[in-house]
């Protein structure tokens, strides 16, 4: 049982490029969100999903899309890479949304140049 | 607009002080409010509070939800400093969202 895994762990992007952040839980969970984390902004919610085929936009979703084919893995991509876009990344997964707390994975810190 | 507020933003305190960390919140639809510690790596979950006035316990923290107040604290008694870290409180709905706030930064002094 691997939790949430995410990668990668540390990435460097030019302006203007794209990639996917990868995230995957092994744990049968059907919510999945993809968070934030700026210096003294503390986690903000980027995408959200409820199960396989389900999306839906939380505070700061510009610049970033999510798809979910299966329950298991929730990618972000990032279309076209900006500065403003430089923080690390979480992505959490829940069974039932909140009662059992989201497990985290171990983040991804992305710097955009 | 779904809002998580937390005080104060940074604390500093020294071992055996008591400190009283702040939420408040105005969320659609709410449902439950949960709080994490994060030191240095991923949020990890210490309480879940769902009903006014019941106090969650956890060795020396603890936490209790007021929902008339829109808002909830979380004490620490007997600080030491393996307790520095930031503590986060997030707010869920009933659509699957998870809202948090800025985060408290504890530290305490030997």
């Amino acid at each position: 049982n691997a939790g949430v895994t995410q990668t990668p762990k540390f990435q460097v992007l030019k302006t203007g490029q794209s990639m996917t952040l990868q995230c995957a839980q092994d744990m049968n969970h059907e919510y999945m969100s993809w968070y934030r984390q700026d210096p003294g902004m503390g986690l903000r919610l980027i995408h959200y999903s409820v199960g396989a085929g389900i999306t839906d936009q939380g505070e700061v979703p510009n610049g970033y899309n999510v798809s979910r084919s299966t329950t298991e893995d929730f990618p972000l991509r990032l279309l076209s890479a900006a500065p403003s876009q430089t923080s690390v990344y979480f992505c959490a997964s829940s069974y039932t949304g909140q009662d059992d707390g989201y497990t985290f994975g171990s983040g991804t810190r992305l710097t955009v140049v | 607009e779904d809002k998580v507020v937390q005080s104060p933003l940074s604390l500093v305190v020294h071992e055996g002080d008591t400190v009283t960390l702040n939420c408040s919140y105005e969320v659609t639809n709410f449902r439950s409010l949960l709080w994490y510690k994060q030191e240095k790596k991923a949020p990890t979950f210490l309480f879940m509070l769902t009903s006014s006035g019941i106090e969650k316990k956890s060795g020396r923290l603890s936490s209790i939800l007021d929902k008339k107040e829109l808002s909830s604290i979380l004490n620490i008694t007997a600080t030491q400093t393996g307790d520095s870290a930031i503590y986060l409180c997030a707010v869920g709905s009933n659509t699957g969202k998870l809202i948090f706030g800025q985060g408290t930064t504890l530290q305490v002094k030997p």
